[in-house]
């Protein structure tokens, strides 16, 4: 069964350029979670989708947005790139949210470097 | 606001050794706690996850304890050998949003 991917592996960008990040869950899995491990910072909750709907945000501006598709697959936008954006995004994804735990399952990763 | 710390932050031991890892979490309403590994530039991969109604877990010359009460978890890696090297992240599930909160993380280096 294939794991959590996650296109492209690396992503070079400007300043005040769009980043798009694409997410695709275990198959069966409707929730989809998304960190950012920059350096120095540690891994942060960014986003949760499931069936289609935000359900939960971290402590990120607005120009960090997505959206999950019907096939729950996921993308993960940042607008006006900053320096500071540089980081390994992460995605992950579970069965249907639940208040009690659902195994999340993290894909390798999309490095984004901003020059 | 959960906050997870882990001790010591980077270690580094002669190949052969037992050695233990310590993570502390200052809310101990947790569901469970995870314990994953990093290699350089990677993705995570899940190594052990104890219930809250759990004590410890083990795989294979890996074992994890839980004291919710204490907000403590120690993960114990038995004769440690140079494949072992990676960043190892403790992570707390409080039910909250679904998210998961990650320690700081601790460097192990295993050498010859």
């Amino acid at each position: 069964e294939a794991g959590v991917t996650q296109s492209p592996t690396h992503l070079i960008k400007t300043r005040g350029q769009q980043a798009t990040l694409r997410c695709s869950p275990i198959s069966g899995h409707t929730s989809v979670y998304w960190y950012q491990q920059a350096l120095g910072l540690g891994l942060q909750f960014l986003l949760w989708y499931d069936e289609g709907e935000e359900r939960n945000r971290g402590n990120f501006p607005p120009r960090f947005s997505g959206r999950q598709f019907p096939n729950y697959s996921s993308e993960l936008n940042v607008n006006a790139l900053e320096l500071e954006d540089s980081a390994l995004y992460l995605c992950a994804s579970s069965l249907e949210g639940a208040r009690t735990y659902n195994e999340q399952f993290f894909g390798p990763g999309t490095r984004l470097t901003v020059l | 606001k959960q906050e997870v710390t882990q001790i010591p932050a980077a270690l580094s031991v002669p190949e052969g050794e037992n050695l233990v890892l310590n993570c502390s979490f200052t809310d101990s309403a947790i569901y469970n706690l995870q314990w994953f590994r990093q290699d350089p530039g990677k993705g995570l991969t899940s190594l052990l996850l104890i219930q809250s109604s759990q004590r410890e877990q083990t795989s294979g010359r890996l074992n994890a304890s839980l004291d919710k009460s204490s907000g403590r978890s120690t993960l114990y890696i038995a004769a440690s050998q140079p494949g072992d090297s990676a960043t190892y992240l403790c992570a707390v599930f409080t039910g909250g949003g679904n998210k998961l909160t990650f320690g700081t993380g601790t460097q192990l280096k295993v050498e010859l």
